[in-house]
């Protein structure tokens, strides 16, 4: 089945640091999306690629994605102690109507 | 600025009694959603809905689980039964278009179910 998931399960980086996470999924998408949840919160959308896309750019965070890989990363660059979050991939299947999640990776961002 | 809002924020019940989660989508928002998410582990989609009808629902989302939307703003999930197992983070979302058209979904602050 259809699965988005984190690599790593948990980060811890230094302030000012640049954040890399990676996201692998298994069958074809419409588009693959980035979502924020701080703990126990709501879950914040934060960027989207679309499978025709390789790059996008939204502020500090820029997303890639490879179809032929099935890989995408979320890079979030100079990375303040705010960002300490879960940030989950998800993926749109093709039909449009299912949103596939990912298990997430912990980041922690040490003042 | 618009937002999804769920009520209640946590609800207790006991194991076989009926619970209704609601939702109030984001107003011109015409697909509604609905997942769950179990303590420490992913956010797992349960059900879509467009035009009164489900779109598509997942293996979890069975003869237990219904949705309606009952009027103009609200969306709800109804358990009929509840299980332990249910016991999770329920979050409601809405878009404008299809997510397949649309660049986002916007979710609520979800609703914590404990079935003891």
């Amino acid at each position: 089945s259809q699965q988005g998931e984190e690599d790593p399960q948990a980060l811890s980086i230094q302030e000012g640091e640049n954040a890399t996470m990676n996201c692998s999924y298994k069958t074809s998408i419409n588009n693959l999306q980035w979502y924020r949840q701080n703990s126990g919160r709501g879950l914040v959308h934060l960027i989207l690629i679309r499978s025709n896309e390789r790059e996008k750019h939204s502020g500090r965070l820029r997303v890639t994605l490879d179809t032929s890989k099935k890989s995408s990363s979320l890079l979030i660059t100079a990375s303040r102690a705010a960002d300490t979050a879960s940030y989950f991939c998800a993926t749109l299947n093709t039909g449009g109507f299912k949103t596939i999640f990912g298990a997430g990776t912990r980041l922690f961002v040490k003042a | 600025e618009p937002e999804v809002t769920q009520t209640p924020s946590h609800q207790v019940t006991q194991m076989g009694q009926e619970v209704i989660l609601r939702c109030v989508p984001i107003s011109n928002h015409l697909y509604f959603y609905w997942y769950r998410q179990i303590l420490g582990q992913k956010v797992e989609f349960l059900v879509s809905f467009y035009n009164n009808e489900i779109s598509e629902k997942s293996e979890i989302f069975d003869d237990q689980f219904s949705v309606e939307r009952p009027d103009g703003s609200n969306f709800t999930l109804k358990i009929r039964s509840t299980k332990l197992e249910d016991s999770a983070m329920y979050f409601c979302a809405s878009s404008e278009l299809a997510l397949g058209i649309t660049d986002t979904q916007y979710f609520g602050p979800g609703t914590r179910l404990t079935v003891l």
